[in-house]
């Protein structure tokens, strides 16, 4: 059973817009919420993250908004640029020292 | 402050042998984990080493095992290895087993022929 739904699994922006890639989870006992961004031949960075007890988390041009309440997070770019290129991974985790869950990825092309 | 590292970065090997890998955790950082990442899927959990011993392992057969060192340095083995095997091997290291952030290296990619 898949913990954590990604959505989509590849997406196309100009240069300046702003992708959104949604995560969907069933098991309300997870508490923290990561995206990381992974360039090929590399491994994945932490982007952001955020817990169930605030609504949205700003770190530069990266946004997560989350909603406890329908078991979904997403990731906003803003001002969407070709070095964003890259394949986003979100992620789960329980509370205390448990292994993360990552969903598919979302491989996002920002073209000029 | 050097990153997380692994070695080697690529590795080619046939069915029915038996590899190993390796990787230095980040300055400070006592605790690793491993995941295997296939092609075009999220990284999935393999096992966390804190303190020399296994904490916490994943869906993985016992084909795979581990180990760390003092140093907090950890290895991967995989034994008796099958043409699924091939994949993207990350390791993980965070400051303690209570950290959320990790910290990923850039992964041994290993291909089984």
């Amino acid at each position: 059973q898949q913990q954590v739904k990604q959505s989509p699994q590849s997406l196309i922006v100009q240069k300046g817009g702003i992708p959104i890639i949604n995560c969907a989870y069933e098991n309300t006992a997870f508490d923290y919420f990561p995206w990381y961004q992974q360039f090929p031949g590399k491994g994945p960075a932490l982007l952001i993250a955020i817990r169930p007890d605030v609504s949205e988390k700003k770190e530069g041009r990266f946004t997560i908004s989350f909603n406890k309440s329908a078991k979904q997070f997403s990731l906003h770019i803003m001002d969407s640029q070709p070095g964003d290129s890259a394949t986003y991974f979100c992620a789960v985790r329980y509370s205390g020292n448990t292994p993360l869950v990552f969903g598919k990825g979302t491989r996002l092309s920002v073209i000029a | 402050d050097a990153g997380v590292t692994q070695s080697p970065t690529h590795l080619i090997k046939t069915r029915g042998q038996q590899v190993t890998l390796r990787c230095s955790p980040k300055s400070g950082h006592d605790t690793v984990s491993w995941y295997q990442q296939a092609l075009g899927q999220g990284p999935q959990f393999i096992f966390q080493y804190y303190e020399e011993e296994e904490r916490q392992r994943g869906n993985f057969p016992d084909r795979f095992s581990g180990h760390q060192f003092p140093n907090y340095s950890s290895e991967l083995n995989v034994n008796a290895l099958l043409l699924g095997d091939s994949a993207l091997y990350l390791c993980a290291s965070s400051i303690d087993l209570a950290s959320d952030t990790q910290y990923f290296g850039p992964g041994t990619r290993l291909t089984v022929l």
